[in-house]
């Protein structure tokens, strides 16, 4: 079956700091994987995604995400934290043609001053 | 250009009362989603319509009934509702060309069921 995996429900980081967001996956064929972020009390906001060709993805707002097959990893990362960063963080996938994401649980981002 | 909109913002209901969440979009999208978001579960999906004039079943369909009335609308019912329901709903749209595109969302609808 199809999964994704946040481990970290929640993430703390001092602002100025590198953070990583932690997203394994499971599936059969090739994956297709997608980070989104939810500010509070609003809807999801598309990040970046993961298709096909250069394994280091760069998205939205300074964030990237590298792709790792062997690790069947697709890890959110970004060089330097704002406060501003603060959210909720989910990772999907999507493999075949079924037009469904399957969806991780979240984590929530806090970036200290 | 308003992308993906959804009505009401919120919404009480007592149980045994039934509604219909709108959502609309004008990115000429065709795919449509619901899901719903409660804490600690992440996003569920409810139904989605990969096309106009289909729809199908997601993780969990029981309780809802859906509508894709054109290209731009899907609506969401709740025939009967119970506590359970009681969740933040969100619509989404996307378009899918050889691969997935990304998910555009509306802002949610907040549902309380008494």
């Amino acid at each position: 079956a199809q999964s994704v995996a946040q481990p970290e429900d929640q993430v703390n980081v001092a602002e100025g700091n590198p953070l990583t967001v932690k997203c394994t996956y499971s599936v059969s064929g090739n994956p297709y994987l997608f980070w989104y972020v939810q500010y509070p009390n609003r809807g999801l906001q598309f990040l970046l995604k993961y298709i096909t060709g250069d394994n280091l993805v760069k998205g939205s707002y300074g964030f990237e995400a590298e792709f790792n097959k062997s690790q069947t990893s697709f890890h959110l990362k970004k060089p330097s934290a704002l406060v501003s960063d603060s959210a909720l963080y989910f990772c999907a996938v999507n493999a075949g043609n079924n037009r469904k994401l399957i969806w991780g649980l979240g984590t929530s981002l806090a970036v200290n001053p | 250009n308003a992308g993906v909109t959804q009505t009401p913002k919120f919404q009480v209901l007592k149980t045994g009362q039934s509604m219909t969440l709108q959502c609309a979009q004008d990115m000429n999208h065709n795919s449509m989603y619901w899901y719903r978001q409660d804490p600690g579960m992440g996003l569920r999906l409810i139904y989605y319509s990969a096309s106009e004039g289909t729809t199908d079943k997601g993780e969990v369909p029981n309780g809802y009934n859906v509508s894709r009335l054109n290209k731009r609308e899907f609506s969401l019912r709740l025939e009967s509702a119970a506590p359970s329901q009681t969740s933040v709903y969100f619509c989404a749209s996307s378009e899918w060309i050889g691969s997935p595109y990304e998910q555009y969302f509306g802002p949610g609808t907040r549902l309380t069921v008494t």
